[in-house]
């Protein structure tokens, strides 16, 4: 069955530090793996995907997540993190069989950027 | 407006009253996801429409649980018989297509609360 782990509930960083928020999978095939941000009273908006080619993928507002097949992991990076960053952080993934295209979620991790 | 609209924004219903959710996809966009997200989750899949067919229902909850979108554009999700475990966040995304290029855009969701 797919899933997806995000291990930390929250993750607390300061302002202009490098932030990392963690997420493995498990799905048959070569997955297919996206992270949303979550703001407040807010749909989820996309910030990046990885589908093939170069394992670093770079996104929305400064973002990058690097896919990582042997340890089936996908984490949401940023070299220096800003208060407005502070959100719920989605991980998500779509097996390549899947003919719906529906994403399977992780539980969401809260991101704490303090000034 | 561009985005995916959802209405109500928030809904209150006394348990066993119908209640029925709206809504609008991205103009053009063929697939349309129906996402349950309880309280401190992830969102879980509910059904998938491509045009106007549903072509998976497999996550929606019980048969009190039903969804159409009758022209391929606006959808309905309606939930009979309103049970307290209904309450939760329900989001309804978009896509261009269902190919895995074509990330998902989220509505704001409609909050409902059975009381």
């Amino acid at each position: 069955a797919q899933s997806v782990a995000q291990p930390e509930d929250q993750v607390n960083v300061a302002e202009g530090n490098p932030l990392t928020v963690k997420c493995t999978y498990s799905v048959s095939g070569n997955p297919y793996l996206f992270w949303y941000v979550q703001y407040p009273n807010r749909g989820l908006q996309f910030l990046l995907k990885y589908i093939t080619g170069d394992n670093l993928v770079n996104g929305s507002y400064g973002f990058e997540a690097e896919f990582n097949k042997s340890q089936t992991s996908f984490h949401l990076k940023k070299p220096s993190a800003l208060v407005s960053d502070s959100a719920l952080y989605f991980c998500a993934v779509r097996a390549p069989s899947s003919n719906t295209g529906k994403l399977i979620f992780g539980q969401g991790t809260t991101l704490q950027v303090k000034p | 407006g561009a985005g995916v609209s959802q209405s109500p924004r928030y809904k209150v219903a006394k348990r066993g009253q119908d209640v029925a959710l709206r809504c609008d996809p991205i103009s053009g966009h063929v697939s349309l996801f129906w996402y349950q997200q309880a309280l401190g989750q992830g969102p879980e899949f509910l059904t998938y429409f491509q045009n106007e067919a549903q072509l998976d229902k497999s996550g929606l909850p019980s048969d009190r649980f039903f969804a159409e979108r009758p022209e391929g554009s606006v959808s309905t999700l309606k939930i009979q018989r309103t049970q307290q475990e209904d309450s939760a966040v329900y989001l309804c995304a978009s896509s261009h297509d269902r190919g895995p290029y074509n990330e998902q855009f989220f509505g704001p969701g409609t909050r409902l609360t059975v009381l």
